[in-house]
């Protein structure tokens, strides 16, 4: 079955823009998280998403923002970009909310320039 | 305030030898702990997990120990392979309505050489 899909791959974007992030989880998952990954803090956990509602939200400012679709697909938006959102942005699924099975995609790699 | 740590940024084993690697945790309500191995351009892939409610779990060539009162636990891979070299990241999660959101380590990247 076709894992996680993260798109795009790569972006570069200018300081000020905003940006939105997709994910398409594995066939039947429900549940979807997303993580910031960057060379000094590891992969902080931004938000999850199960059945089109936020359960769960990380210490991450207001400009960071999710939604999900009725097709369990994930949006992640980043608005008014700043040099430190440079990171990989990893979407992980499961099949339900609180389970430990997740599986993650290839993430995508925001550049802010 | 980091509550998972992995303080070896790095670790080199020869193949055919024991990988242990290690990490702390501070926050007692964890009470559920994986490890994930990532490779570069890649998402982390799940290895192994175990629940507090143990202190040994194995697959394989992969054990993970885990010492609660220590706030401590350890990946051990016997053998090492060559293909184990990746960052390994230790995370961990809480009870129900934290259980979705898993703390990760900074990782630790492994190198086994020939």
């Amino acid at each position: 079955k076709a894992g996680v899909t993260q798109t795009p791959r790569y972006l570069i974007k200018t300081r000020g823009q905003q940006v939105t992030l997709s994910c398409s989880p594995i066939s039947g998952h429900r549940s979807v998280s997303w993580y910031q990954q960057t060379p000094g803090q590891g992969l902080q956990f931004l938000f999850e998403y199960f059945s089109e509602t936020q359960r769960n939200k990380g210490n991450f400012p207001g400009r960071f923002s999710g939604r999900q679709f009725s097709n369990s697909r994930s949006e992640m938006n980043v608005s008014t970009l700043e040099l430190g959102d440079s990171a990989l942005y990893l979407c992980a699924s499961s099949l339900w909310t609180g389970g430990n099975g997740y599986t993650f995609g290839s993430g995508t790699r925001l550049t802010v320039v | 305030d980091q509550q998972v740590k992995q303080n070896s940024p790095s670790l080199s084993v020869q193949e055919g030898r024991i990988s242990i690697l290690n990490c702390d945790y501070t926050n007692s309500m964890f009470d559920y702990f994986l490890w994930y191995k990532k490779y570069p351009a890649e998402g982390p892939t799940f290895l192994i997990s175990i629940s507090s409610i143990k202190d040994k779990n194995e697959d394989g060539r992969f054990t993970v120990f885990l010492n609660k009162s220590a706030k401590h636990l350890s990946l051990h891979i016997v053998p090492s392979q060559p293909g184990d070299s990746a960052v390994y990241f230790c995370a961990a999660s809480g009870n129900t309505g934290t259980a979705s959101k898993l703390t990760f380590g900074t990782g630790t990247r492994l190198q086994v050489t020939l």
